[in-house]
């Protein structure tokens, strides 16, 4: 089953400690994005990347690292999380060609806490 | 830049009832358009895209036409179930690399 897995599903932890937010495809996707959902904000691109070893900040990239050492993972990275960093976070892969990015596949999300 | 309005909601039906959530959208040139739907406690799923103008996109009832004269691209359903109840998304292919999405519109269907 094509699919976008995301772990953990829920996170409780607590101001500065380092978490990884996995994401891995199964579609052989070039293009993969992190977002976060916030109420009354919709959902807000933090990184992006179109291939292996090629990222690039979206348009919320502060407090967040990303690598992408292999194609179909895609890892989310919050060093010293805070307390505004609590969300819902999704990642999303996509085919890319010269025309760009096709219609995105989402996982499940990650609910975050950080108290 | 490129922006996406979509109507605030939340939106409350009742079954069988007529469906228009209002997107229109800010870009330059022609990008794609597409609707997405988040059922609670899941991802977005894609549900209809348009990738020119005039072109009607549609899939489990829902259909969206794209409409560049008033740079719109409503979501309409003739007759709503239980089951719709969701949030739906508009979007925008904002460059090669990105989708902007509008903010969210509840749907709850009310039996």
């Amino acid at each position: 089953e094509a699919q976008v897995t995301q772990n953990p599903r829920y996170l409780i932890t607590v101001t500065g400690k380092k978490l990884t937010v996995t994401c891995s495809q199964n579609m052989n996707h070039e293009y993969m994005s992190w977002y976060r959902q916030d109420p009354g904000l919709g959902l807000r691109q933090i990184y992006y990347s179109m291939n292996v070893e090629v990222t690039d900040k979206g348009d919320v990239p502060e407090g967040y690292k990303v690598s992408r050492k292999e194609k179909r993972n895609f890892p989310l990275i919050l060093e010293s999380p805070s307390p505004n960093q609590t969300s819902l976070y999704f990642c999303a892969s996509s085919l890319y060609s010269g025309t760009g990015i096709y219609e995105q596949y989402f996982g499940p999300g990650t609910r975050l806490t950080v108290t | 830049g490129n922006s996406v309005t979509q109507m605030e909601g939340p939106v409350t039906l009742s079954e069988e009832a007529f469906l228009t959530i209002n997107c229109t959208y800010t870009a330059t040139g022609y990008p794609s358009l597409f609707w997405y739907v988040q059922y609670p406690g899941e991802g977005l799923q894609l549900l209809l895209k348009a990738t020119k103008a005039d072109d009607k996109g549609s899939n489990k009832g829902f259909e969206a036409t794209y409409r560049k004269e008033t740079t719109s691209f409503h979501l309409e359903k003739g007759s709503v179930q239980v089951s719709d109840s969701a949030v739906y998304f508009c979007a925008l292919k904002d460059s090669n690399y990105k989708l902007t999405f509008g903010k969210g519109t509840l749907l709850t269907v009310n039996p």
